[in-house]
């Protein structure tokens, strides 16, 4: 399955996270979806074969990477009170009828 | 514009009774894919079903079964005889033109013994 570390996470305003996540094995895509308390999900990026393939409505402090290995990170710059949430890892296999996604437990991230 | 609403914020139940949850979308595309997440406590979204657009038979899965119907844009989820187990927020979602997935505010579900 998809694995996410760290599962909680502290920091301060200001600083820098990087998130880290281990896909199904076998599959080419990792996705990135950032959730509030009590909302549901948002896209980040998504990430195909180690380049971006498609982003929703975050700033580029909100930057990834994609390894060969079926590991990829978030990396968040310059950290606000807002982007304290629950983030999601998603894999999925790219292709017609098979890009279901698969989402790891996630990462909680508290900025105080 | 594509969007998922999910008009049940909350809803409670005793445990063995019927609960549908209502799921309504927005898309312009003729081709596109429905999706259910059930997310427990411990914050994992766990994949329900997936629905193509041009396959609108109904499914059923044990004591759950999804309607889909094209004619009023709903693709709804019933658990039968529904348990503590099934305590949980379930999010509907639209499969976006980027590949990523359009969810709806979720529905929490919960079950009472």
């Amino acid at each position: 399955g998809v694995t996410q570390s760290p599962t909680h996470l502290i920091k301060t305003r200001g600083q820098q996270v990087t998130l880290r996540c281990s896909s199904q094995s076998g599959h080419n895509t990792v996705s990135w979806y950032q959730q509030a308390l009590g909302q549901g999900p948002q896209f980040i990026f998504q990430y195909y074969r180690e380049e971006e393939n498609g982003r929703g409505n975050f700033p580029p402090r909100f930057s990834g990477l994609q390894f060969p290995n079926d590991s990829s990170e978030l990396n968040v710059n310059a950290l606000e009170l807002d982007d304290s949430a629950l983030y999601l890892c998603a894999s999925s296999l790219k292709g017609f009828y098979t890009d279901t996604q698969y989402f790891g437990p996630g990462t909680r991230l508290t900025v105080l | 514009a594509q969007k998922v609403t999910q008009a049940q914020t909350e809803i409670s139940v005793v445990e063995k009774e019927d609960v549908t949850l209502d799921c309504v979308y927005e898309t312009r595309d003729t081709t596109y894919y429905l999706f259910w997440y059930k997310q427990p406590p411990s914050g994992e979204l766990v994949f329900l079903i997936r629905r193509n657009s041009f396959d609108e038979q109904n499914e059923i899965s044990g004591r759950y079964s999804w309607n889909f119907q094209k004619s009023t844009s709903s693709f709804n989820f019933t658990i039968t005889a529904s348990q503590v187990v099934d305590s949980a927020v379930y999010f509907c979602a639209l499969r976006g033109s980027q590949g990523n997935l359009i969810f709806g505010k979720g529905t929490k579900l919960s079950v009472k013994p």
